[in-house]
């Protein structure tokens, strides 16, 4: 069974802490995703890579950075953690091509709350 | 990246059909629709991929007209765990695109 496979259920972290997310894929997609999910807003694009090493910025960048060093992970990082960066965390991936198999295939999901 | 128009939510009854549908006015030639199901507390899933007319799989159906402005996802005989948000997504995979998920429509089913 295809798997995206994120590290951390539950987190909870302090204010202004560096805080590193991680997203494991075993499908050996060429795409990642990583979105925020809050009440009433929907998902929301943080980044995303189509490549090693390469990254494009979604529509809520502010206040987080990626990186991308092997094709299979994926790591979204709070420079400095704010309480307003409390929310649900979600990584994807999906392979490329005019047709892609199954869309995103998504992981279960990381809580993180900052306090 | 194409925008998409849902209603917020809606009821229906246990065994029975439901219908939702999206709007999607200015897609692209090259666009397919997708629709994702997510459960609380966990990432949406893969329901079912169309480009036009009609697709069918073993949890619902694609309608597709053939202007390709609107799409109608079909849940058979809905039963109470099928209650989640059904999200219609319009692009395509290839290279870096990548595709907009909106607020989604929370589909509750009543017993």
């Amino acid at each position: 069974d295809v798997k995206v496979t994120q590290s951390s259920r539950y987190l909870v972290k302090r204010t202004g802490e560096k805080v590193f997310l991680e997203c494991v894929q075993d499908m050996d997609h060429e795409n990642m995703f990583w979105y925020r999910q809050d009440p009433g807003l929907g998902l929301r694009l943080i980044y995303f890579s189509y490549d090693v090493k390469m990254k494009e910025k979604g529509d809520i960048p502010e206040g987080y950075s990626v990186s991308r060093e092997k094709k299979e992970r994926f790591s979204l990082i709070l420079e400095s953690a704010s309480t307003n960066q409390t929310s649900m965390y979600l990584c994807a991936s999906s392979s490329q091509g005019p047709f892609g198999d199954y869309g995103y295939t998504f992981g279960s999901g990381t809580r993180l709350t900052v306090v | 990246l194409a925008k998409t128009t849902q209603p917020i939510s809606m009821d229906s009854y246990e065994g029975q059909e439901v219908n939702i549908t999206c709007s999607h006015n200015n897609i692209a030639t090259n666009d397919y629709i997708t629709w994702y199901q997510q459960f609380p507390s966990q990432g949406p899933r893969f329901i079912i991929q169309g480009y036009k007319t009609k697709v069918t799989n073993e949890v619902a159906s694609l309608f597709i007209p053939a202007d390709r402005k609107s799409s109608t996802l079909s849940l058979p005989r809905v039963s109470l765990s099928d209650t989640a948000v059904y999200y219609c997504l319009v692009g395509w995979y290839y290279g870096n695109n990548r595709l907009a998920f909106g607020k989604g429509n929370q589909v509750v089913v009543i017993p």
